[in-house]
């Protein structure tokens, strides 16, 4: 099993959906987490920080699971310049981002 | 706003040639990591520093070597390049312990190295 693991994707969704993404990872003593997002070549940007209670940033809320092991990442009334790869990102060591473990990301592409 | 820069966007190197990787980040921030993104494997750490002079393993360091003889600067070396190292390289930094965000990545625009 991998240690992060996302659905590849690619989810093509109409503009003003809703789209929900889910990150799984492995172990359990997992510490932090985070979503990012790549556009098409280029690099990662951090998207949002994950908090156990979940939190919101306008159309973004991100929501986290321990029980289960998973994160989860909602975009409500989805824009085209919401079209991207989002990563999954999961922090094992305590102040250090050695431990930091990408997914593969999930795709997504919002059309017209 | 933190900046992270990379020396060369696009690299096509020949087998077996010695190949520099240059970052450079003007935050004044305590680490950095050379990342490589390879399609359906994501990123993975090649190798990461703490401090200057300073260099850890990441997951994957066979063929790669670093140096950091300067906190904003942190350099990948392949020593003898490889068909099986073309991929895209990221360089990133963070802040550090103790500092909001402490984990937070800030990577720069990349290099897509290939190697004929």
């Amino acid at each position: 099993r991998k240690e992060v693991e996302q659905d590849p994707g690619p989810f093509n969704v109409p503009e003003g959906a809703t789209v929900a993404f889910n990150c799984t990872y492995s172990n359990s003593a997992s510490q932090s987490f985070f979503w990012y997002r790549q556009d098409c070549r280029k690099e990662p940007k951090l998207l949002m920080s994950v908090y156990s209670s979940g939190n919101e940033d306008g159309r973004f809320t991100a929501q986290l699971n321990r029980a289960s092991q998973y994160i989860s990442l909602l975009i409500r009334d989805s824009k085209l310049s919401d079209s991207a790869t989002y990563l999954c990102v999961v922090n094992d060591g305590v102040g250090t981002a050695s431990k930091l473990t990408f997914g593969t990301g999930t795709r997504l592409q919002v059309t017209l | 706003d933190v900046k992270v820069t990379q020396s060369s966007r696009y690299l096509v190197k020949r087998t077996g040639e010695k190949v520099f990787l240059e970052c450079v980040q003007d935050m004044d921030h305590e680490n950095m990591f050379w990342y490589r993104q390879d399609p359906g494997l994501g990123l993975r750490l090649i190798y990461f520093s703490y401090d200057v002079k300073m260099k850890e393993k990441g997951d994957i360091p066979e063929g790669y070597s670093v140096s950091r003889e300067k906190k904003e600067r942190f350099s990948l070396i392949l020593e003898s390049a490889s068909t099986n190292q073309t991929s895209m390289y990221l360089c990133a930094s963070t802040p550090g312990q103790g500092i909001v965000g402490a984990n937070v990545l800030t990577f720069g625009a990349g290099s897509r190295l290939t190697v004929l």
